[in-house]
């Protein structure tokens, strides 16, 4: 069964850091492509970054509002997703979910099919 | 950016009534177009993906449908565990996602 649960959430003052965990189980997420989605409270869903499968180069790709702040990356070894969060801001506040996309015969397909249940981010002074 | 525009954004409506939910996209997206289901709390669920094709486990009275820039999802005979906020995503462009429909019971 497929599972990814997310960590690493809190309180932190604008311009601080904080690094996200999503321990993944099921499958392995190497050969996957994982992305960080959040949602601001009461408002919808924006994506946040990406990592490409392995076979694929393990590129990385953000959405412009986190680009220079926000690393995605990867530790095969433990089967684990990381988004480490640096110079946060106030508007970076939400719950942050770590998805696995939808992956068929024809490779990637782009939509997230797996979500883990979500680490809630608050910046704030 | 590709935005995406959903309509109505709240519907209310009773069990077993049949609706259609709407999408439109500022630009084609051919058929790379998704819907989710969001229940309080909860994580999105994955419903349909390119614009028609119901994702592993959904029930078949959801159905998605469209091309270009105009996407609907119907969901027939509703069931009190539909009543959820419903968001649509394309992938044509990296990924953004519409604002929302909320659904709540009459």
């Amino acid at each position: 069964e497929v599972q990814l649960v997310d960590s690493g959430g809190g309180l932190v003052e604008p311009g601080g850091s904080l690094r996200l965990s999503c321990a993944a189980s099921g499958f392995s997420s190497t050969n996957a492509y994982m992305t960080w989605v959040r949602q601001a409270p009461g408002r919808g869903l924006e994506w946040v970054a990406r990592i490409k499968s392995k076979s694929d180069g393990a590129t990385t790709d953000y959405a412009a509002p986190v680009k220079g702040r926000f690393i995605i990356s990867r530790d095969d070894s433990q089967n684990t997703l990381y988004l480490q969060m640096d110079s946060l801001k106030a508007e970076d506040t939400g719950v942050y979910y770590c998805t696995r996309e939808l992956s068929d015969s024809s490779g990637p397909r782009h939509y997230f099919q797996y979500w883990g249940q979500g680490s809630l981010v608050t910046v704030s002074s | 950016e590709i935005v995406l525009t959903q309509s109505p954004a709240t519907l209310s409506l009773s069990p077993g009534e049949r609706v259609t939910l709407s999408c439109r996209a500022s630009q084609s997206l051919t058929n790379f177009l998704g819907w989710y289901q969001q229940k309080p709390g909860q994580a999105p669920r994955l419903l349909i993906y390119d614009a028609s094709n119901r994702a592993a486990g959904i029930p078949t009275r959801f159905s998605g449908s469209g091309s270009g820039t105009d996407f609907t999802l119907t969901i027939s005979n509703l069931e009190p565990e539909d009543f959820a906020v419903y968001y649509c995503q394309q992938r044509g462009y990296w990924y953004t996602f519409g604002q929302g429909t909320k659904l709540e019971i009459k």
